[in-house]
């Protein structure tokens, strides 16, 4: 089965542009999450979707945004970007039901803004 | 939210060695992770625990979960360099939703010495 892939590993902006990530789970994964990853805050949860709808989000400003597609894949945005943004944007996908908890993981997006 | 502290945040070993690290929590989980990642990569999940006191092992890697459920351990036997890496635990926050929303640890950096 092929793993979570993320488009694209790398990206540079320029602050105040806007920036779209794109992630498709392991076939069957009708779970996908979102994480940002830096060196100072560490691994932090952005926002869930399941069956396109967004389940659960984390504390990050409304400049960040996602969606879900019904093929279960999905799509974060950040709009306004500024130089904190810059970070490895992760992916994971899971099964819903008893291991749901068990996420696996995409190899990321690196954001560099400029 | 969750804090998960990991102890210690770097070790330096000699290859052949074991290796322990732990994980604790100042509330209590369910479900504890580990995860190892390696640089420019995201997170391998490479045990899942479900029960306090529960005892699982993953080849040389073998993880435990605390009888008090606010703290995990990992062990590696004869570590290898491959073991290099970041490994972190996670424990899933309860929202009784189903959704999905994992607090990382702070991370253990390993470097194995050949």
């Amino acid at each position: 089965k092929a793993g979570v892939t993320q488009t694209p590993r790398y990206l540079i902006k320029t602050r105040g542009q806007q920036v779209t990530l794109s992630c498709s789970p392991i076939s069957g994964h009708r779970s996908v999450s979102w994480y940002q990853q830096t060196p100072g805050q560490g691994l932090q949860f952005l926002f869930e979707y399941f069956s396109e709808t967004q389940r659960n989000k984390g504390n990050f400003p409304g400049r960040f945004s996602g969606r879900q597609f019904s093929n279960s894949r999905s799509e974060m945005n950040v709009s306004t970007l500024e130089l904190g943004d810059s970070a490895l944007y992760l992916c994971a996908s899971s099964l819903d039901g008893l291991t749901a908890y068990e996420q696996y993981f995409g190899p990321g997006t690196r954001l560099t803004v400029t | 939210g969750q804090q998960l502290n990991q102890s210690p945040q770097s070790m330096f070993i000699q290859e052949g060695e074991d290796v322990s690290m732990n994980c604790t929590s100042s509330s209590i989980f369910n479900t504890w992770l580990w995860y190892k990642q390696d640089p420019g990569e995201g997170p391998v999940l490479l045990i899942a625990l479900y029960k306090a006191g529960e005892l699982t092992s993953n080849g040389r890697l073998t993880a435990q979960f605390g009888i008090t459920r606010k703290d995990s351990f990992l062990n590696i036997s004869a570590s290898i360099p491959s073991d290099v890496g970041i490994y972190f635990c996670a424990g899933p926050a309860v929202l009784g939703t189903g959704a999905n929303n994992l607090f990382f640890g702070t991370g253990t950096r390993l470097t194995v010495i050949p």
